[in-house]
């Protein structure tokens, strides 16, 4: 079983430019979220998707946007990179509406010079 | 606003010791307490805690919750060095709220 993949795995960005991040999960589950990981500031929800064609914030959206055109997919969008979204970012989905157990994908290291 | 503070944020010990690793959480409309492994990629589940006092084991892991002090214990005995890693914990309201997760102990076992 895949579970959760991103692509791409490491990326390197001028400021300014802009780049797409993909998930894709195969086990069908309703719930997908976009997290960041920064040192000391542990995991931070910046979008999440409830179900295909849904997307709402999470704590930290701001120069961020997604999409979750179809269910097994959730892609997060940086229109103009900084360097403070400089980052590791997960991706992660739950198939259940009970209890938030996280499955997350291998992470996707991003750097704005 | 929501927080989960774990400690301590760093530890080093030696293969074999038995280790604690502490929680403490605020957490609105509170449903569970989660513990994750990560190790150099993505975190792995361990552990979702919902009641006071039943303690949850894995093996050589076992965690348990307290309510009444809004905390949580990850215990790991006779450790080995592929327990090194770093743990988090999060606080869960359950449905679609946002989990709000810990900035993580970093565990460091030496043979």
């Amino acid at each position: 079983n895949a579970g959760v993949t991103q692509t791409p795995k490491f990326r390197v960005l001028k400021t300014g430019q802009s780049m797409t991040l993909l998930c894709a999960q195969d086990m069908n589950h309703e719930y997908m979220y976009w997290y960041r990981q920064d040192p000391g500031m542990g995991l931070r929800l910046i979008h999440y998707s409830v179900g295909e064609g849904t997307t709402a914030k999470g704590e930290v959206p701001d120069g961020y946007n997604v999409s979750r055109l179809k269910k097994q997919n959730f892609l997060l969008g940086l229109e103009s990179a900084a360097p403070s979204q400089t980052s590791v970012y997960f991706c992660a989905s739950n198939g259940e509406s009970g209890a938030n157990v996280l499955t997350f994908g291998a992470g996707s290291r991003l750097t704005v010079l | 606003e929501d927080k989960v503070v774990q400690s301590p944020l760093s530890l080093v010990v030696h293969e074999g010791d038995t280790v604690t690793l502490n929680c403490s959480y605020e957490v609105t409309n509170f449903r569970s307490l989660l513990w994750y492994k990560q190790e150099k990629k993505a975190p792995t589940f361990l552990f979702m805690l919902t009641s006071s006092g039943i303690e949850k084991k894995s093996g050589r892991l076992s965690s348990i919750l307290d309510k009444k002090e809004l905390f949580s214990i990850l215990n790991i005995t006779a450790t080995q060095t592929g327990d090194s890693a770093v743990y988090l914990c999060a606080g869960d309201p359950g449905g679609y709220q946002k989990v709000t997760f810990g900035t993580g102990t970093k565990l460091q076992v030496i043979p």
